[in-house]
Parts: structure tokens; sequence; C-alpha cells
């Protein structure tokens, strides 16, 4: 499978714990997006990378989460002292080189904070 | 604010018939329209997508129409199948990097 891909699918955590999420990229593309999905709505964006520079990051995270890319390949979201606000689906998508809006996205990590 | 969203939020249809799904958009400047597909537990699918210098674009067994005059874009469906099943998503570009996404639509598949 040549596809985006998300690690862990699930991940069940308590109040205040940190949680990390890895997405491997499919291999050519070099823009990387984060996307947050409660349910029943769309997808709200968090933040995007080309190759390994972060260009743009959202208003909606906070200086709990963060994200890399340091080698311009796989990227990590980390959420620090997490809130049961946090529970959410996270999509991780990629493209190519040409700015269109088609994204290829992963199957997403659910997250849950007890 | 700018926002995208959807007139219903759950659509039956008859397998074989075509469906259409609606999508208003508020900002007048917006220049690109994307129709994305999600299936349960899966991440979103793009379908297809449309520039604000067309009123239509055709791909298989979909048409998007967009009208500038109202800021409305449909997504059609010919001869909706049950694979179709799924939450539609119209989405904006915004700046050069994010998608403003509407709420979705369910689209249900009668026997």
């Amino acid at each position: 499978d040549t596809g985006v891909s998300q690690d862990p699918r699930h991940k069940i955590t308590k109040r205040g714990q940190n949680v990390t999420f890895r997405c491997d990229p499919i291999s050519e593309h070099n823009r990387l997006y984060w996307y947050r999905q409660t349910l029943g709505q769309g997808p709200e964006f968090l933040t995007y990378f080309q190759n390994e520079a972060q260009l743009e990051k959202s208003r909606l995270l906070s200086d709990r989460f963060s994200a890399e890319r340091p080698k311009g390949s796989f990227s990590t979201l980390e959420i620090q002292r997490t809130e049961q606000g946090d529970s959410a689906m996270y999509l991780c998508a990629s493209s190519g080189r040409t700015a269109t809006g088609e994204l290829f996205f992963g199957e997403g990590s659910r997250l849950t904070v007890l | 604010g700018e926002s995208v969203g959807l007139h219903l939020p759950t659509l039956s249809v008859q397998e074989g018939d075509n469906s259409i799904i609606n999508c208003a958009y508020s900002n007048s400047a917006s220049d690109y329209f994307i129709w994305y597909k999600q299936e349960s537990g899966k991440g979103p699918q793009f379908i297809i997508d449309i520039r604000s210098n067309m009123d239509k674009r055709q791909g298989q067994r979909v048409t998007v129409l967009l009208n500038k005059t109202v800021k409305h874009l449909s997504l059609q469906i010919a001869a909706t199948q049950p694979g179709d099943s799924a939450v539609y998503f119209c989405a904006e570009k915004q700046g050069n990097y994010q998608l403003i996404w509407g709420a979705g639509t369910k689209l249900i598949i009668k026997p």
C-alpha cells in the first residue's frame, strides 16, 4: 500500500497525558497537512508543511500542540497535557508539487481523552 | 467570517436515481472549490474540483455546478450506486494551503 499511513489508528488516554501521532505521506509528495475532525463536522486545518518547513499554523493549534517534519518525509503531531476537548480524529494528508485541492488523506488517528 | 455550509445534513436517494448535493459559500472572492467523499472509518477522498472561471465540470458519473451569482455549488451523482453511500463535503480553498470545509451531507442509498 503506497497511500498515506497514520499510526496509531486509535489512542485512548487520560486527561493530562501526552500523545504523539505519526504520519507517513505518499513518498513523492512534498506537502503534508494535519487536520482535525470531530463527529459530524468537516475537517479543520491545523498545520501545513512543505518539505521540512512548517509554513502555516492555524490559530486552532494551541501551544500544547506541536508538529514536526524533521527530514521532509514523515511527520509527528504531539499533544501535551491532553484535555477532553482534544478528543477527535486527527487526519494527515499529503499532496504533490501542484497547489490544487487534491489532498490524499490517511485513515486518521482517533484520540479519546478520558 | 467566511464559511462553507451545506443545505441538508442527510439525503436519501433510490438506487439508480440521480443525487444532487448542494453547498453554499459566503466568500465571493473564493476561486477554487472541491468536493470530497468520506466513507465511514476512512479519510476523505477527492472527487472533483472546479475553479471560479468555470460554471460546470464533469467527471465519471459526477458533475459539479458553480453559480457564482448566488454563491452556490452542487454535486450531481448520476445513477447512484450503493458504493456512493458516504458523507460528502464541499471545501473552499483559502490562501495557498488551507481548505475550509462544510459540515457534510450524508448520502443514503435506498435499495
